[in-house]
């Protein structure tokens, strides 16, 4: 079956600008999370949804919102972009959100 | 802040060796995950144990759980240098729907 595909893959953006992720879990995956990894932060937890409604998010700004389709497509977007948003931003997706998340290969996103 | 800590922060050993990781959480959990991470990539579910178990294996991974000290162990015996990676373990918070990593085990296996 295929994976969680994530896209795009690379992404370069000026400060301020706006951007928006997407993320495709494996068929049948209703919960999709969503991750930031810096070097120096490493992986933090930005937002859980199930079923179109986000169940659980972590401390960032509201810069950053996502939401959930009802094919269980996520998308999140990132507004007014700032130099440390730099990062990769990770999407797992997994049955029911709980464990045994399935990652995808990230998006790069780079703010100039 | 980060749930899990894992200890040590690196690792270089040769190949055939055991690799040993720890990882250390705060709260109360419902079970621990380990996943690994080859470069830029996305990390990979290895093993999952749950809060009412001590020990489980699998494969060349063996996984323990102390839930008195909030501590669980990672072993990967005979390692390969496929096996360099960075090692994460991963909590539940809040019932779940929150799962927290921690900063991770750079593994370097030298051949």
């Amino acid at each position: 079956k295929a994976g969680v595909t994530q896209t795009p893959r690379y992404l370069i953006k000026t400060r301020g600008q706006q951007v928006t992720l997407s993320c495709s879990p494996i068929s049948g995956h209703r919960s999709v999370s969503w991750y930031q990894q810096t070097p120096g932060q490493g992986l933090q937890f930005l937002f859980e949804y199930f079923s179109e409604t986000q169940r659980n998010k972590g401390n960032f700004p509201g810069r950053f919102s996502g939401r959930q389709f009802s094919n269980s497509r996520s998308e999140m977007n990132v507004s007014t972009l700032e130099l440390g948003d730099s990062a990769l931003y990770l999407c797992a997706s997994s049955l029911e959100g709980r464990y045994g998340y399935t990652f995808g290969s990230g998006t790069r996103l780079t703010v100039v | 802040s980060q749930q899990g800590e894992e200890d040590p922060q690196a690792l270089s050993i040769q190949e055939g060796e055991n690799a040993t990781m720890n990882c250390s959480y705060k709260t109360s959990i419902n079970n621990l995950q380990w996943y690994r991470q080859n470069s830029g990539r996305g990390l990979v579910h290895l093993i999952l144990i749950r809060s009412n178990e001590r020990e489980k294996h699998s494969g060349r991974l063996r996984v323990t759980l102390d839930t008195s000290k909030k501590s669980s162990s990672l072993l990967i015996t005979a390692s390969r240098a496929a096996d360099t990676a960075s090692y994460f373990c991963a909590t539940d918070l809040d019932g779940g729907f929150k799962t927290i990593f921690g900063a991770g085990t750079r593994l370097f296996v030298k051949a």
